[in-house]
């Protein structure tokens, strides 16, 4: 049984840059897709990116590209979500998900992780 | 598919039968996931490919697919059930695109 399991919450400025962590036990996580997304307070979910952590390669959303740079360490069992230039419309939970099939789907999620970005 | 639509809410009875639409453009020629969540958790995967059930996913979770519109079919609705439901596709050359989410309210 997969389980994904975040890193604590943050609280960020504006202007700097946070890395959320998800570490997985069960199965083989090189063998993986990871994908990170994100829920703002009372909104739906987005897409940011994904990483394949054997290869490794990383994929993103338009919406995120040049902002959001998402790594894997195998050593460790870990993915990691990096978001730079932090505004206030970033606050947001933060969710790693394993994902599977062709085309993706997201199973399972991590717990979350709530990033706060206020001055 | 861009812009996924969905109802933002709807209410059914216990033991009753809920049916959440997701409406895109041809939305048909795609495969679409569907996700519950309950406040304060993170989603859940109940249906992939159009109507593939998770293993622990209740028969009473339903997809289809055609056309314009998804649909997910929860039959003999149960207190549980009550959470926020989200379709969930791949656009075709970038990006995964969410419906705008669905909540289900058991009276």
């Amino acid at each position: 049984q997969v389980q994904l399991v975040q890193s604590g919450a943050e609280v960020k400025r504006p202007g700097s840059s946070v890395k959320v962590s998800c570490t997985a036990s069960g199965g083989t996580f090189s063998s993986y897709t990871i994908s990170w997304l994100r829920q703002a307070p009372g909104q739906g979910l987005e897409w940011m990116g994904r990483i394949i952590p054997f290869v490794p390669k990383a994929n993103y959303a338009r919406k995120f590209q040049g902002r959001v740079t998402i790594t894997a360490d195998t050593s460790t069992n870990t993915a990691y979500m990096e978001l730079s230039s932090l505004r206030s419309e970033d606050t947001a939970v933060y969710y790693c998900a394993r994902t599977l099939g062709d085309p993706n789907y997201f199973d399972p999620w991590g717990q979350g992780t709530l990033v706060t970005v206020s001055s | 598919s861009n812009g996924l639509t969905q109802p933002p809410s709807v209410s059914v009875a216990p033991g009753k039968t809920a049916s959440i639409s997701c409406g895109g453009s041809n939305i048909g020629s795609s495969s679409v996931h569907w996700y519950q969540q309950k406040p304060g958790q993170a989603p859940v995967l109940v249906i992939y490919y159009n109507s593939e059930r998770p293993s622990g996913i209740p028969e009473r979770f339903a997809g289809s697919n055609s056309g314009n519109t998804a649909t997910l079919t929860i039959s003999r609705v149960e207190a549980g059930d009550e959470a926020d439901y989200y379709c969930q596709v791949w656009d075709g050359s970038r990006d995964h695109v969410f419906g705008t989410g669905t909540k289900v309210t058991v009276l």
